[in-house]
This record gives structure tokens, C-alpha cells and sequence, in this order.
């Protein structure tokens, strides 16, 4: 079973608007961490913001927070006042706390978002 | 924040010839480092994860002959594609992490990426 889905390959957002880009995921370890990440065309990956299984906020940086619903078991990414520059793919990923898995992390397959002017 | 340098950015070369990636922690120790491999605009696909001073973990279906992982000292990691084929073409990513301070809450730092491309 996947761990990380992404159900939305593409999205567009006008200029200005805020956008809500999915992810839910699957772990049976009470402890894991959520990350999301911006892939520009560039190809580097850059870390945008990080969510703790035991967090009780929701954790926001800047434009960026995460709607973390733990029972629903899904970690969307809201960008709030989209940026041209906010066109890249995003990858949502999970990094579970058991010793077994200790540091490896699991990807979704991204969503490619196009800010329009 | 910490920063994590791959060299080289682009490498383009004949088929059979073996290709060797560096990737480096510039600031930090890196007790951990992983290697992806990622296909246009598909998501990163773990091959491995090496360990300094240790022997590198390969991911179920990777082929440890071919890509082999050396983690030589606490900043440094290669990857070398070894008979590089058409098939290897890809973008490779490392990442690093520091000594764990607790094993979800640090944050893995990737390098800029590799492409390679195997005529």
C-alpha cells in the first residue's frame, strides 16, 4: 500500500489566491514526522515546512501552513497569496519513527502547481 | 540553514563507462546520508542509505553491484554508477542528515542533484 498519496498530479491557482495542495498518508507507527517540499524546475529540493505526529498546532512558515488532520490521517499543504514564483512540483513525505525506518523518508508522487498572472 | 553540495551538477557519458557522484555536507556532520534517484516528474525513489564507516543499505531492488555507495568519512558520500547504460539516465539526489537528535523531528538536507545522462 502507498504511504504517501498525492491525488492531484496538476493544479492552477490565479495570482494573489491561496491554493490547498492533498496529501494523506499511512503509518501504523505512532511517531512520524510530515514534510512538504518545492521542486522548481530546477531540480533542488527545498524544504518548506515540517509537522510532528505529537504536534498539537499546526505548523505554519510564512505563506505556508499545513491543515494536519490526524485521525483523517491527511497533511494538506495551504500556500496563502500564491507567488509566480510558487509554480514548481511539491512532494509531501513521511518519515516514521521507528528505529527499523530510522531517517528514510517516503515520497508522494507531487503536484505540479502553475500560478497563472 | 545547512547546506549539502553534489558534484557534478550534469554529466552526460558513453554507455559501459562508470560515473562517480559526490555528494557533501558543508557545514554539519553527516552521520547519515540517503541517495535518490528521481525520473522527470515522477517522485524520489530511495536506492540507499549509507552510514559512515559502514556498509550502505540498498533499497529492495537495487542492484548493489551497479550503484555502489562509498560513505568514507562524515561529510562526504559517492554514489558510482558502474557500466552505465541508456537505462541509468536520471536525476540522482543525496541528502544528508546530522547526528539525530530525534529520528523524525530533523530535517533531511538534499543536495542540488546530479544529472546523468548515458549515450
Amino acid at each position: 500500500a502507498q504511504k504517501i498519496t498525492q491525488t492531484q498530479p496538476g493544479m492552477f491557482v490565479q495570482e494573489k489566491e491561496a491554493v490547498t495542495l492533498d496529501c494523506t498518508y499511512d503509518t501504523s507507527d505512532p511517531s512520524y514526522g510530515l514534510f512538504w517540499y518545492k521542486q522548481p524546475s530546477s531540480g533542488e529540493m527545498i524544504f518548506l515546512i515540517y509537522q510532528g505526529s505529537y504536534d498539537q498546532q499546526n505548523a505554519t512558515e510564512g505563506r505556508y501552513s499545513l491543515n494536519f488532520q490526524k485521525a483523517r490521517k491527511s497533511a494538506n499543504l495551504v500556500i496563502s497569496a500564491s507567488q509566480l514564483g510558487d509554480s514548481a512540483m511539491y512532494f509531501c513525505a513521511m518519515r516514521e519513527g521507528t528505529r527499523a525506518n530510522a531517517g528514510k523518508s517516503t515520497f508522494g508522487d507531487g503536484t505540479t502547481l502553475t500560478v497563472k498572472p | 540553514g545547512a547546506v549539502v553540495s553534489q558534484h557534478p551538477s550534469w554529466v552526460i557519458c558513453k554507455s559501459g563507462t562508470s560515473v562517480k557522484i559526490e555528494c557533501r555536507s558543508l557545514d554539519f556532520q553527516a552521520t547519515t546520508m540517503f541517495w535518490y534517484r528521481q525520473f522527470p516528474k515522477k517522485s524520489l525513489m530511495l536506492m540507499a542509505t549509507s552510514n559512515e564507516g559502514s556498509k550502505a543499505t540498498y533499497e529492495q531492488g537495487v542492484e548493489k553491484d551497479k550503484f555502489l555507495i562509498n560513505h568514507a568519512s562524515l561529510t562526504l558520500s559517492t554514489l558510482t554508477v558502474t557500466s552505465a547504460h541508456p537505462e541509468d539516465s536520471s536525476f540522482y539526489i543525496c541528502s544528508a542528515r546530522e547526528h539525530p537528535r530525534g529520528l523524525a523531528a530533523e530535517t533531511q538536507y538534499f543536495g542540488p542533484g546530479t544529472r546523468l545522462l548515458v549515450l
